[in-house]
């Protein structure tokens, strides 16, 4: 099946500094999507990227669609504590009555003090 | 307003026995979708519905079945619960295509 790989697998930073993730698959998506998750909480949206190339920003944060479909990266910037949680990456990909979203195995982002 | 329920929030069931997970949405989507979580793992899907299309996942076993009696309602049931499925259970909704995907606060669920 369709999998994505995500990197890194963890992260230990600063607060205030940069972090940057990526994500890529064999397989072409139409969209990408970066999610980020708290313990015991379902993910929740960030980032949706629907053309390729496409370059968005929300916040500190910014992604951008791969040009080849494949791939894509979110970077977030000066890093606060409540950025601490796990963030995935997932691939949309549809068809005539499907449309299967597919998650990478994420970053998990640790703040050190 | 919540806009995609999950009931309950946690479940304790034991091996074998035959258990239920629901999942309903207030947004009129077309797209339920239901994942499976396990510690420190990314959702994994198991099987989605385009309005009462289903689409299951190759890999997902058998044991799990899901049920769409309407736009609204969308079930999980899982026939012979084993160790291995104690997980968190994600369910989804979306609009086809370009619209955003919504999660719930999901069910844990517990085998003894």
């Amino acid at each position: 099946g369709q999998q994505l790989n995500q990197s890194p697998q963890s992260m230990f930073i600063q607060e205030g500094e940069d972090v940057s993730m990526n994500c890529t698959s064999s397989s072409i998506f139409n969209t990408w999507l970066w999610y980020k998750q708290d313990p015991g909480e379902g993910p929740v949206l960030l980032i949706a990227l629907y053309k390729a190339g496409e370059l968005t920003s929300n916040g500190r944060l910014t992604a951008q669609f791969g040009i080849t479909r494949k791939d894509s990266f979110l970077n977030i910037s000066a890093s606060i504590p409540s950025d601490v949680g796990i963030y995935f990456c997932a691939g949309r990909k549809w068809g005539n009555r499907d449309d299967k979203i597919i998650f990478g195995k994420g970053t998990r982002l640790h703040i050190l003090p | 307003d919540a806009m995609v329920i999950q009931n309950p929030r946690y479940q304790v069931t034991q091996f074998g026995k035959p258990v239920t997970l629901s999942c309903s949405q207030t947004l009129n989507h077309n797209v339920m979708y239901w994942y499976q979580q396990k510690s420190s793992q990314a959702p994994k899907l198991l099987f989605h519905y385009y309005d009462k299309d289903f689409n299951n996942e190759a890999d997902t076993p058998d044991n799990f079945q899901s049920r769409r009696p309407n736009t609204s309602f969308c079930f999980l049931d899982i026939r012979s619960p084993g160790l291995g499925d104690a997980a968190m259970y994600l369910c989804a909704t979306s609009s086809p295509r370009r619209d955003t995907q919504y999660f719930g606060p999901g069910t844990r669920l517990t085998v003894l």
